[in-house]
């Protein structure tokens, strides 16, 4: 079975400062990981994902994610907040068992100004 | 280019009516997913197709419930005699590969539905 645990409701910071939304997953065999994102009353936007290779991925503006084999975390994250930044993001795993995706609950980020 | 799209990005409809919920894929993608998203329960799979294959149903919560997709693009989600718990955010996916694992799943807007 594949799952995904989002620990946190709400993420608050303030603008300028670090933004990290933690994830953890748990999967039978290798994780694909992804990173979504939701606007208010608008779908899922792709941000990055892990297949293989390099722990440190980048993608979509201006965020990152780490991915940690030992920790079973993919910690999604960015140096400088935006307040454009708040929104609703979602972690999710599938492993080489599964075509769909298993989403956590999402964390709700809010950027201070 | 054209992402997924959806239709209607709303509908509201009464207790024990029956809907249709339309999704247009990304061209080319031979992968399309249904989700859906509601307070409770957060983001749940639905239904998958792939190609010509048979569909993985394995999320549909009821037999109310039921999806077609019709010359590998187009896919419609019924469900008929809806239920208040039937509310939710209907989102549809759709990738590129048939060995889909790797591969990324876009999105569509949604079809938000409110059952009276």
């Amino acid at each position: 079975a594949q799952s995904v645990a989002q620990p946190e409701d709400q993420v608050n910071v303030a603008e300028g400062n670090p933004l990290t939304v933690k994830c953890t997953y748990s999967v039978s065999g290798n994780p694909y990981l992804f990173w979504y994102v939701q606007y208010p009353n608008r779908g899922l936007q792709f941000l990055l994902k892990y297949i293989t290779g390099d722990n440190l991925v980048k993608g979509s503006y201006g965020f990152e994610a780490e991915f940690n084999k030992s920790q079973t975390s993919f910690h999604l994250k960015k140096p400088s907040a935006l307040v454009s930044d708040s929104a609703l993001y979602f972690c999710a795993v599938r492993d080489e068992g599964n075509n769909r995706l298993a989403f956590g609950k999402g964390n709700q980020v809010v950027v201070i100004p | 280019g054209a992402g997924v799209s959806q239709s209607p990005s709303n509908k509201v409809t009464e207790k024990g009516k029956d809907v249709e919920l339309r999704c247009d894929p990304i061209s080319g993608h031979t992968a399309l997913y249904w989700y859906r998203q509601s307070l409770g329960q957060g983001l749940e799979f639905l239904i998958y197709f792939q190609g010509n294959s048979a569909p993985d149903k394995s999320g549909l919560p009821s037999d109310r419930f039921s999806a077609e997709r019709t010359g590998g693009s187009v896919s419609t989600l019924t469900i008929q005699r809806t239920q208040q718990e039937d509310s939710a955010v209907y989102l549809c996916a759709s990738s590129r590969r048939t060995s889909g694992r790797r591969e990324t799943q876009y999105f569509g807007p949604g079809t938000r539905l409110l059952v009276l």
